[in-house]
């Protein structure tokens, strides 16, 4: 069964810089024709992509995130990143991973994801 | 791309047919428009993509139709856990952005 998971790093201060990787189990990124992506949903709210990567690491970030937010794929071990610099507490949320098929001119819909992980932004 | 969903809650009953609404503030080109089911605590749930395609696994009353700015998911016979937020997102553009969400609730 093809997973994603989320690291768990919980309560981050605020200016310092939240860092989180995603592992997916039972299928391989370097075999693979998808995008690797982050979204976030603060509580209570509705959801915002921040990042997407695919296996040769060409990345596309949302504009609004994009001077603070850093994406990284390790394709050997099955596992992407996400660096958020210079946090605050309008960053509290439940981030997800996720994937999007590539496909040819097209962006992307979301056919599997995380659990989430509920980041907590608070001194 | 801007989207809008309506209503923001509505109560049906499990039988009754609901009729979900995303609009866009510009044209969605190509299809490029999928649908979400997430229940409290959960992930969301991949259930449309490319307007009207069902996703993996998606019982056959989840229907989605329309084009250009204007689109809509119909479940046709609600069952009990059909309950949740239903959220509508495009991928014509970047960045890709999800609409406000439906909340669901069965009576």
């Amino acid at each position: 069964q093809v997973q994603l998971q989320e690291s768990d790093p919980g309560l981050v201060k605020p200016s310092e810089t939240l860092s989180l990787t995603c592992t997916l189990s039972g299928a391989s990124m370097i075999r693979s024709s998808q995008y690797w992506v982050w979204l976030r949903q603060p509580p209570g709210k509705g959801l915002e992509w921040i990042a997407s990567i695919e296996k040769g690491g060409f990345t596309h970030y949302n504009s609004s995130l994009q001077s603070r937010v850093t994406i990284s794929i390790d394709n050997f071990r099955n596992q992407f990143s996400l660096n958020l610099r210079s946090v605050t507490a309008t960053d509290t949320a439940v981030y997800y991973c996720a994937r999007g098929p590539y496909i040819m001119g097209h962006y992307w819909y979301f056919d599997l994801w995380g659990r989430g992980t509920l980041i907590t932004v608070s001194s | 791309i801007v989207l809008t969903q309506s209503p923001g809650t509505m109560s049906l009953s499990p039988g009754d047919r609901a009729t979900l609404s995303c609009r866009a503030s510009q044209i969605v080109r190509s299809n490029d428009l999928a649908w979400y089911q997430q229940k409290p605590g959960q992930a969301p749930r991949l259930l449309i993509y490319d307007v009207s395609i069902g996703a993996t696994g998606i019982p056959d009353r989840f229907s989605g139709s329309g084009s250009g700015t204007d689109f809509t998911l119909t479940i046709s016979r609600l069952e009990p856990e059909d309950f949740g937020v239903y959220y509508c997102q495009q991928y014509s553009s970047s960045p890709v952005t999800f609409g406000g969400g439906t909340k669901l609730e069965i009576k």
